[in-house]
């Protein structure tokens, strides 16, 4: 089946490490974005990709890197400059040029601090 | 960024009852509004998008309207069922795909 797979589930960072979640499609989607949910409050957008060797800012963007390779692939690090990590983080994709779409969600990874 | 807003935060209703919440955001430069269900342990779910100002969409038991002059979307949810239980969350989106996403309503049904 196609889908979005994000990995870890859970994850643990210590102090002034730098961790990266996972996020694999294989819907063929051409764009993907990362969420950070925080409890109260909705979904914020941290980065999106539209292309392959591209990236933008997202509304919350510092603290965090990203690449995007290859296609399928949409890695986050959160970095040590990030210093309120602990959260809910989700991929989405979407194909883009097809009308308005609906985003597809991975089942998200929850961020803890030890 | 832009504003969209929930309302209720969350709320309880008996099974068998219909209920419906509200999402609201400005009027000015809509594009298109999305609401999904978010279940405990599971990933979002698209219910609708909404492009057209006096759209309504439905799905099953549930339905959402769209009024884009005066910004609000409303969502309705027929003889609640518990597996109706979830977070639903709403979200206005550009054309290049983003989505600015309200706090959400949560949703539990009582048997």
């Amino acid at each position: 089946d196609g889908g979005i797979t994000q990995s870890p589930k859970y994850l643990f960072r210590k102090e002034g490490q730098n961790v990266t979640l996972s996020c694999e499609q294989n819907l063929n989607h051409d764009a993907m974005y990362w969420y950070r949910q925080d409890p109260g409050q909705g979904l914020r957008l941290i980065y999106y990709s539209q292309i392959v060797n591209d990236f933008q800012k997202g509304d919350i963007a510092e603290g965090y890197s990203v690449s995007r390779e290859k296609k399928e692939s949409f890695p986050l690090t959160v970095t040590s400059a990030q210093k309120n990590p602990t959260a809910f983080y989700l991929c989405a994709s979407i194909s883009l040029g097809a009308g308005v779409q609906p985003q597809h969600f991975g089942d998200g990874t929850r961020l803890s601090i030890l | 960024i832009l504003n969209v807003e929930q309302s209720p935060q969350s709320l309880h209703v008996q099974e068998g009852d219909s209920t419906n919440f509200t999402c609201s955001f400005p009027s000015s430069n809509f594009y298109a509004l999305h609401w999904y269900r978010w279940e405990t342990a599971k990933s979002p779910e698209a219910l609708f998008v909404m492009t057209l100002n006096g759209d309504e969409k439905k799905k099953g038991r549930i339905s959402a309207t769209l009024n884009t002059k005066e910004g609000y979307s409303y969502l309705y949810i027929k003889g609640s069922q518990p597996e109706d239980s979830a977070t639903y969350l709403c979200a206005l989106t550009d054309s290049w795909g983003k989505l600015q996403f309200g706090a959400g309503t949560q949703v539990v049904v009582t048997p």
